[in-house]
């Protein structure tokens, strides 16, 4: 089974500032990554798919980037709105398995 | 709109089973994949499997094999998880998806959440 592995566990920034994420496979996902956004009590939202694409409706200071092993999620400058948990998620080959990563919360400084 | 219905929350007994629905609405139910996903209390994301509302074929993460089913009823734009031999660590809030792509272009992501179920299994 493929690993995600996100870091940092915590990141601590003001608003207006710039946050990076990193989702780290075990093995290469080539680019079937995703990224959500997960507010307390409420369901996840899909960011970004497919490494680089974003969702409808997601503003466009979200942006993602990476292929094989490597992935960011970037937030160019932070909007109270952001701070959250963030979850990367993988889809391996047939039979298609999907996996999340552990987490990085985004919280204000 | 849009949206996924969830069922309401339950309190169950270890070894007992439950079953939540998923209404959907809105949109072609049979054109997109349906996820299971869960979230025990302060954890992470835990995929369980999904259901092809046309067809109705699952295909269950491994470490559910023989204790989950999907099934859907498509009169009623409705897909059905039941997890059975619940423990005290099936505890948590159960989430259906739907699937980003459409027509036979699954995307293996999801766009589209239901509110969520709390099942909480305790004695």
């Amino acid at each position: 089974e493929i690993v995600l592995t996100q870091s940092p566990a915590t990141l601590s920034l003001s608003p207006g500032e710039r946050a990076t994420l990193s989702c780290r496979a075990s093995q290469s996902v080539s680019s079937y990554l995703a990224w959500y956004q997960q507010k307390p009590g409420q369901a996840p939202r899909l960011v970004i798919y497919d490494a680089s694409n974003r969702a409808t409706g997601i503003p466009a200071r979200f942006s993602g980037s990476g292929s094989g092993t490597d992935f960011t999620l970037t937030i160019s400058s932070l909007e109270p709105e952001d701070f959250a948990l963030y979850y990367c998620q993988q889809r391996s080959n047939w039979p298609p398995t999907l996996t999340f990563g552990g987490g990085t919360k985004v919280e204000i400084k | 709109q849009v949206r996924l219905v969830q069922s309401e929350a339950e309190l169950k007994k270890p070894g007992a089973s439950v079953k939540v629905s998923c209404k959907a609405s809105g949109y072609t139910f049979t054109g997109h994949y349906m996820h299971w996903v869960r979230q025990a209390p302060g954890q992470g994301l835990e995929w369980m499997g999904w259901i092809n509302p046309n067809s109705g074929g699952p295909n269950y993460a491994q470490k559910f094999q023989g204790r989950v089913t999907m099934t859907r009823d498509t009169s009623i734009s409705t897909v059905y998880m039941d997890l059975s031999g619940l423990r005290s660590d099936d505890t948590a809030v159960y989430y259906c998806a739907r699937d980003l792509g459409y027509g036979g272009y699954e995307r293996y992501c999801f766009d589209l959440w239901g509110q969520g179920t709390l099942v909480t299994v305790s004695s």
